[in-house]
C-alpha cells in the first residue's frame, strides 16, 4: 500500500506570505494528525481529524494556522500570515484505529523556512 | 502536562547491545511507543508498551514501568543502519503522541 504522501518537501517563503501543505493519508485511515518539530525542539501535536471532522485542535499555535480535511480524504494545513517562527518540519500521519497498538504512519514530512 | 526526557546521543559498536532510556512525567496515558527517524526520513513506528514489561519485536526490544515512569529500548546485534534517531512518545487520549526529544544514536565500527 502507499504510504502517508507529503508535498511539497522544502518550502521557503517570505514573512507574511502564504503557504499551503498537503497530505494524503493511507487509504482508508480515518485518523490523521498533524505534527511539527520546530528546530532542536521535540515534535509536538497540532491537529487531529477524524474523517472530516476535528477531533482534538488543542495544539494548533494561533489563528494564523487553519487545517481542512475535504471529505475525509487529503488534509491541507495553511499557514497565513507566515512569521520567521514557524520555521520547522511538519509532519502528518494516519492511523486505521485510535490505539497505540500499531502505531501511526508518518509522511517524510514538509521542511518550511521562512525568511 | 507530559514531558519526557531522553539522552541526547549514545555511542556504540556495531554488534553490540545498546539500551536508550526514557523517563516521563505525566497524570496519564495509555501507553509508551517507539518511533526511528533517518535523517530527512519519517518517523517510523517501533514498538509500542500498554502494560509494563518487556515487549520484543526481532533486534529491538522496549520495556515499560510505569511504577518507575521509565521506560527504554533495547536494540541488539546493532547494524550501521541502526544510526538514526529514537523517539519515545505518551500514547494520550485519541491516539495524540507526547514526544521526547529524543536520541542520537551513532554506530561505530
Amino acid at each position: 500500500e502507499a504510504g502517508v504522501t507529503q508535498f511539497p518537501s522544502h518550502s521557503v517563503i517570505e514573512k507574511g506570505q502564504t503557504v499551503t501543505l498537503r497530505c494524503d493519508p493511507i487509504s482508508g485511515h480515518d485518523n490523521l494528525y498533524w505534527y511539527r518539530r520546530v528546530m532542536g525542539k521535540e515534535i509536538k501535536f497540532l491537529l487531529h481529524f477524524v474523517k472530516e471532522s476535528k477531533q482534538d485542535e488543542s495544539g494548533m499555535p494561533n489563528n494564523r494556522f487553519l487545517a481542512e480535511r475535504t471529505g475525509g480524504t487529503y488534509s491541507t494545513l495553511k499557514v497565513q500570515p507566515a512569521e520567521l517562527e514557524d520555521s520547522g518540519v511538519y509532519f502528518c500521519a494516519s492511523s486505521q484505529e485510535r490505539t497505540g497498538v500499531n502505531g501511526y504512519t508518518f509522511g517524510s514530512g514538509t521542511r518550511l523556512t521562512v525568511v | 502536562g507530559q514531558s519526557l526526557e531522553q539522552p541526547s546521543e549514545v555511542t556504540a559498536v556495531e554488534g553490540a547491545i545498546v539500551q536508550m532510556n526514557c523517563t516521563y512525567q505525566t497524570s496519564g496515558f495509555y501507553g509508551l511507543s517507539w518511533y526511528q527517524q533517518h535523517d530527512g526520513g519519517a518517523p517510523t513506528f517501533l514498538s509500542y508498551n500498554a502494560l509494563d514489561g518487556l515487549e520484543e519485536t526481532g533486534r529491538f526490544s522496549s520495556f515499560l514501568s510505569r511504577s518507575d515512569s521509565y521506560g527504554y529500548l533495547l536494540l541488539q546485534e546493532l547494524q550501521m543502519k541502526d544510526s538514526a534517531s529514537y523517539f519515545c512518545a505518551l500514547t494520550g487520549g485519541g491516539n495524540k503522541l507526547t514526544f521526547g526529544t529524543g536520541t542520537q544514536l551513532k554506530v561505530e565500527l
